[in-house]
């Protein structure tokens, strides 16, 4: 069965630092998310991607948060200047089409 | 605001035993999907379900949504062990567009007891 693949599995990140969130989508999907779920919490949407820009983005996915699909295999999360609050997990999903999705198993962000 | 409300939060219960769960708004979904999610693992789509009155069955698990298409149901028949986990219910938010974006409730929690 085809996965979505996220690295790294936990990061630990100083407060202020960049990080970088990996995925790489099923090969023959299209669309893109990336979720965050904060312990105890909701699954939260953040962003989603089509064609090669963002097609939505919620009032969470604000001026520290960029996303790329850089080489048409991997699809990234960055964080510029991570804050306390931005612990949490993270989900890539994808989708042949809007709402089909396969999540990937997430990277746990602590930032400390 | 749309907002899906799961009911109960938390349920415990002896293997063999029927449950069911809701998951509810006061808003009009075009359609509802179930997941469950596992403890460090991603939510996995069970479902979806599209038509108002819809029923859709998964081995022991039947899956209905509102007529009005503002509320459905999970229910399970002679819950297992392995039926233990976090069942979400999730529906197309709006952020100006159609691309997929899905707001989520706050889950049951499931505990199946041998």
């Amino acid at each position: 069965e085809p996965e979505v693949t996220q690295t790294p599995s936990h990061q630990v990140t100083q407060m202020g630092q960049e990080v970088i969130l990996r995925c790489v989508p099923i090969s023959n999907h299209l669309y893109f998310y990336w979720y965050r779920q904060i312990l105890g919490q909701k699954v939260e949407f953040l962003v989603s991607f089509y064609n090669n820009e963002i097609s939505e983005k919620s009032e969470i996915f604000d001026d520290q948060f960029s996303v790329e699909r850089p080489d048409g295999s991997n699809f990234t999360l960055k964080i510029r200047s991570t804050k306390l609050e931005d612990s949490a997990m993270y989900f890539c999903a994808s989708s042949r089409q809007p709402y089909g999705y396969t999540f990937g198993s997430g990277t746990r962000l602590t930032v400390v | 605001t749309q907002l899906l409300e799961q009911s109960p939060q938390f349920l415990s219960i002896q293997e063999g035993e029927n449950l069911t769960v809701y998951c509810n708004s006061s808003s009009v979904f075009s359609s509802l999907q179930w997941y469950r999610q596992e403890p460090g693992e991603g939510p996995v789509l069970l479902v979806t379900v599209v038509t108002g009155g819809e029923v859709k069955k998964l081995k022991r698990l039947t899956f209905q949504f509102g007529d009005a298409r503002k509320d459905s149901s999970l229910h399970i028949t002679a819950a297992q062990t392995g039926d233990t986990g976090l069942y979400l219910c999730a529906g197309p938010g709006t952020y100006g567009g159609s691309q997929g974006n899905l707001i989520f409730g706050k889950g049951t929690k499931l505990s199946v007891k041998p």
